[in-house]
């Protein structure tokens, strides 16, 4: 079965501070797909980076960093230097390729306080 | 504007009533993808389209809900005889295939309420 998991429901810090949004998933598919997707306080969702099973690279773009362990199953998204605007909520989710539903995980609410 | 558009962005109905819920996907998306997100909840999966067909209708919660989309295009999502539970964000995302490598682009969704 497939299952995507964020235990962190709510997180607060303080602007600056660095903070890791946990994802752990389930899949019996060797070959998948993972996904961040942030939701602001506007609604709309807005895809941040995908990951397929074969590359377990770690990934940094500007202050986002995600990393990436199949041992684990673990698929973890850091944000550096947390400022008031990464303010969201952020969902990480899975897609086999067997299998054409994205499933999501219930997010992680994360308030940067200035 | 080339994004995901959904309408009405809110719809407030009478239990009982029947609503229509629209989305415009991005010319070209073959994928489509409706879910439900409720108050603080995460996105549960109701239906996907490759094309106009529905390979898989497994999310939708009872047989009053429904989906169609035509012309490999608009999608409509009804739900008939609404109750008080089905309150609730209605998302649509479309993506330009249907390999598992597309992300999905989100429209802003239509918050549907049952009074």
């Amino acid at each position: 079965a497939q299952k995507v998991t964020q235990a962190q429901t709510e997180i607060s810090v303080v602007e600056k501070e660095d903070v890791t949004l946990d994802c752990v998933y389930e899949t019996r598919d060797t070959t998948y797909y993972l996904f961040w997707y942030k939701q602001p306080p506007s609604g709309e969702l807005v895809f941040l980076i995908r990951r397929n099973s074969f590359d377990e690279q770690n990934e940094i773009s500007g202050r986002y960093s995600w990393n990436f362990q199949k041992s684990t199953s673990s698929f973890n998204f850091t944000i550096t230097a947390s400022q008031v605007v990464d303010s969201a909520v952020y969902f990480c989710a899975l897609r086999e390729t067997s299998y054409d539903k994205v499933i999501f995980g219930p997010g992680t609410s994360l308030s940067v306080i200035p | 504007g080339a994004g995901v558009s959904q309408s009405p962005s809110n719809k407030v109905t009478e239990k009982g009533k029947d609503v229509e819920l629209r989305c415009d996907p991005i010319s070209g998306h073959t994928a489509l993808y409706w879910y439900r997100q409720s108050l603080g909840q995460g996105l549960e999966f109701l239906i996907y389209f490759q094309g106009n067909s529905a390979p898989d209708k497994s999310g939708l919660p009872s047989d009053r809900f429904s989906a169609e989309r035509t012309g490999g295009s608009v999608s409509t999502l009804t739900i008939q005889r609404t109750q008080q539970e089905d309150s609730a964000v209605y998302l649509c995302a479309s993506s330009p295939g249907r390999s598992s490598y597309n992300e999905q682009f989100f429209g802003p969704g239509t918050r549907l309420t049952v009074l």
